[in-house]
C-alpha cells in the first residue's frame, strides 16, 4: 500500500533556530516528492519539488533532500522566522494513470521567540 | 494574480441540505481537483477533472458530484449532506496532470454540517 509518513507531528523551536522534518514513504512506481507549507487557515503552497535524480533542492531558508534508495526525504529550515509556524505536508506522486499523490499527514511547526 | 478562488469560505448546513462549491483558476490550467482536509488525516482526492470536458472520481467520492464547467472553473456538488461530510474543502488546479505537474491550491471552504 503506497504510504507517506511525516515526522514528527508536532515541533517547537525557538526563532532563529534550525530544525528538520522527516518524510518517509512506500510509494512506487515513485515519480517526485512535493513539501508543502500550509499556514492556519489557508491553502497548501510549493516549497519544492523533487524528482528521482536530484538529492537536494533548495527554497530559500528551505532545503530538501531525497533519498530515493531508503525513501526517505527531509526539510531543513534555516534561521527559523516567526513567520515559519505552519503544516509542512510531505506527498509523494506515483507513476500511474489518473492522478496519484499520496499525502502526508504533516507536522506542525511552531516558532516561538 | 488571484490563481485559485474558491467560494464560499464559509458554510454551514443542516444534514439533507444541498450546496455547491464553485472553484476557479486564471491561470489557464488543464487539470483541476477537489480535496477534503480532516484533522490528522492528509488531504484526499474526491473528484478531479484532467482536461475540460472529463472528469473522474477519486479515494472518496461517495456523496459529492463535480461539474467541469469550462476550462475555469469546477464545482462541487453535496446533493444530500451528512455531518460525515463536516471538512474543509480544497481546489487545487494544474497545468499538467496530477502526478507530474505542480498543484496550486485555493484558500479553502470550511463546511460544518449540523
Amino acid at each position: 500500500k503506497n504510504q507517506v509518513e511525516q515526522s514528527p507531528q508536532s515541533l517547537i523551536i525557538l526563532e532563529g533556530k534550525n530544525c528538520t522534518l522527516q518524510c518517509n514513504y512506500t510509494v512506487s512506481p515513485f515519480s517526485n516528492l512535493r513539501w508543502y507549507k500550509q499556514d492556519t487557515g489557508r491553502g497548501p503552497v510549493s516549497l519544492t519539488i523533487m524528482t528521482f535524480s536530484e538529492n537536494t533542492k533548495s527554497n530559500g531558508r528551505y532545503t530538501a533532500t531525497l533519498d530515493a534508495d531508503t525513501k526517505q526525504s527531509s526539510l531543513h529550515i534555516t534561521a527559523s522566522q516567526l513567520s515559519d509556524s505552519a503544516s509542512y505536508i510531505c506527498v509523494v506522486s506515483a507513476q500511474q494513470a489518473g492522478t496519484a499523490l499520496i499525502f502526508g499527514k504533516g507536522t506542525t511547526l511552531s516558532v516561538s521567540s | 494574480n488571484a490563481g485559485v478562488t474558491q467560494t464560499p469560505k464559509f458554510q454551514v448546513l443542516k444534514t439533507g441540505q444541498s450546496m455547491t462549491l464553485q472553484c476557479a483558476q486564471d491561470m489557464n490550467h488543464n487539470s483541476m481537483y477537489w480535496y477534503r482536509q480532516d484533522p490528522g488525516m492528509g488531504l484526499r482526492l474526491i473528484y478531479y477533472s484532467a482536461s475540460e470536458g472529463t472528469t473522474d472520481k477519486g479515494e472518496v467520492p461517495n456523496g459529492y458530484n463535480v461539474s467541469r464547467l469550462n476550462k475555469r472553473e469546477f464545482s462541487l456538488r453535496l446533493e444530500s449532506a451528512a455531518p460525515s461530510q463536516t471538512s474543509v474543502y480544497f481546489c487545487a488546479s494544474s497545468e499538467v496532470g496530477g502526478w507530474a505537474g505542480e498543484l496550486f491550491f485555493g484558500e479553502g471552504s470550511r463546511l460544518t454540517v449540523l
